[in-house]
């Protein structure tokens, strides 16, 4: 198994253009997350699906955030406009049922100038 | 609301050290608790989990321990290896069984052994 892949590993674009971040969660797995890692903030969850369905997105920060999931095989994460306060790690998941254990992409490393 | 709160680092070990890393805990109910291991340039994995109180979670050496009296969770190794360099996350979930709904993450603790 792949495990969980995410695309690009990293992203540098310039303030105002628009971001499209990528994953490709575990062959099976019916959830799937996305969270946003940064040094003042940690760990902080976005958005989660459960079988390809928004179930909570109350963690999205403001409108320029989307996210959508047209398959069981394939999720964006997508800024626009992307701001410098956007730079952070983005980390995809994907787990078999609601358990414990998430497995976690390399997450993509995002630079806004 | 729920949060997770351990010990930020640096922390810095000499090779075969004992380690200890805090977490504590607030939330309602009876949540379900983990450590999650990063690795540079790599994404969390998931290390050991607690769902009930009492439980011991284990893995690789690292123990915590489920205690609901002093809401904590922290993590322990007896003998720690350069290999168990990383950043070390506690989290909670807030369903009994480990559900979903997502993962509360402490910030994260560094860990640093030296040779």
């Amino acid at each position: 198994d792949a495990g969980v892949i995410q695309s690009p590993r990293h992203e540098v674009t310039e303030m105002g253009q628009e971001v499209t971040l990528r994953c490709k969660p575990i062959s099976g797995h019916d959830y799937l997350f996305w969270y946003r890692q940064t040094m003042m903030r940690g760990l902080e969850l976005l958005i989660y699906f459960n079988n390809n369905v928004p179930i909570d997105d109350s963690g999205m920060p403001e409108d320029r955030f989307s996210a959508k999931m047209p398959n069981a095989s394939f999720s964006t994460l997508k800024i626009q406009p992307s701001e410098p306060r956007d730079s952070a790690v983005y980390f995809c998941a994907s787990s078999l049922g609601p358990g414990p254990g998430y497995t976690f992409g390399s997450g993509t490393r995002l630079t806004v100038v | 609301g729920d949060s997770v709160t351990q010990m930020e680092g640096p922390v810095t070990l000499s090779e075969e050290a004992f380690l200890t890393i805090n977490c504590t805990y607030t939330a309602t109910g009876y949540p379900s608790l983990f450590w999650y291991v990063q690795y540079p340039g790599e994404g969390l994995q998931l290390l050991l989990k607690a769902t009930k109180a009492d439980d011991k979670g284990s893995n690789k050496g690292f123990e915590a321990t489920y205690r609901k009296e002093t809401t904590s969770f922290h993590l322990e190794k007896g003998s720690v290896q350069v290999s168990d360099s990383a950043v070390y996350f506690c989290a909670l979930s807030p369903l009994s069984g480990g559900g979903a709904d997502g993962l509360t993450f402490g910030k994260g603790t560094h860990l640093i052994i030296q040779p």
